[in-house]
């Protein structure tokens, strides 16, 4: 699976947009892009994914760049309860032996501040 | 609906005692299982997943074993824990249908502290 790499820290007020960046310049043309965040002792939460085309669900939006290398996942009015450690993962989108395992890095802590 | 059970929620244990932590999963059938770690301030590191009943991969090599006796139910297990051993411990189920990638689903977790 493809190394990402993402800052350690953002801030963002309470309404605002926050645009999370994720760097994956070694993604293969299979790979996804996967986010999850976890809030504070708790286990993560599935957000969003996407191949090449930008997604949207009713948590976030999920911007990939043309040549794959980089994305960036926008909660478009953050809230406190958005405050968590968002992890950029990618990896192959077919399950096969391996099941759905993900490796996970270190995350982008975001703090949202009122 | 399906939910994801882990129990105990927190364990203090001695250097050297066993350690058996369960994960269960409801309201599906033949899902992918796996535990994940989390250290202090650190990201997860997979350590086992299992695609089936009695089929176990580990990730890395450990002072912990796991084994999955029914289709739903997933231990974590050691013979003589260390002080490295604890952390965040967390299970997760997927769904194993088709090809496509699903999303996992991750329990509550267990805080185990080793002294």
């Amino acid at each position: 699976d493809a190394k990402t790499t993402q800052p350690t820290s953002m801030d963002c007020a309470e309404g605002r947009a926050a645009n999370l960046p994720c760097n994956h310049s070694t993604i293969s043309g299979n790979e996804y892009v996967y986010w999850y965040r976890q809030i504070h002792s708790q286990g993560p939460q599935y957000i969003i994914h996407g191949l090449k085309n930008n997604e949207t669900n009713e948590m976030a939006s999920l911007i990939i760049t043309e040549d794959r290398k980089s994305s960036t996942l926008i909660l478009p009015h953050a809230t406190l309860r958005d405050t968590a450690v968002y992890y950029c993962i990618v990896r192959v989108g077919s399950v096969g032996t391996s099941g759905s395992r993900l490796t996970f890095g270190e995350g982008t802590q975001l703090t949202v501040n009122p | 609906s399906q939910t994801i059970h882990q129990w105990p929620a927190t364990l203090v244990q001695p250097v050297g005692s066993p350690l058996s932590l369960e994960c269960t999963v409801e309201g599906t059938s033949n899902p992918n299982l796996y535990w994940y770690r989390q250290a202090a301030g650190r990201g997860l590191q997979l350590l086992f997943y299992s695609v089936g009943i009695g089929q176990i991969s580990s990730e890395v090599p450990q002072n912990l074993s796991a084994s999955r006796p029914q289709d739903r139910q997933f231990i974590l297990s050691s013979k003589k824990l260390l002080l490295s051993d604890s952390g965040f411990y967390l299970c997760a189920w997927s769904g194993a249908s088709g090809g496509a990638y699903n999303e996992q689903f991750f329990g509550p977790g267990t805080r185990l502290t080793v002294l």
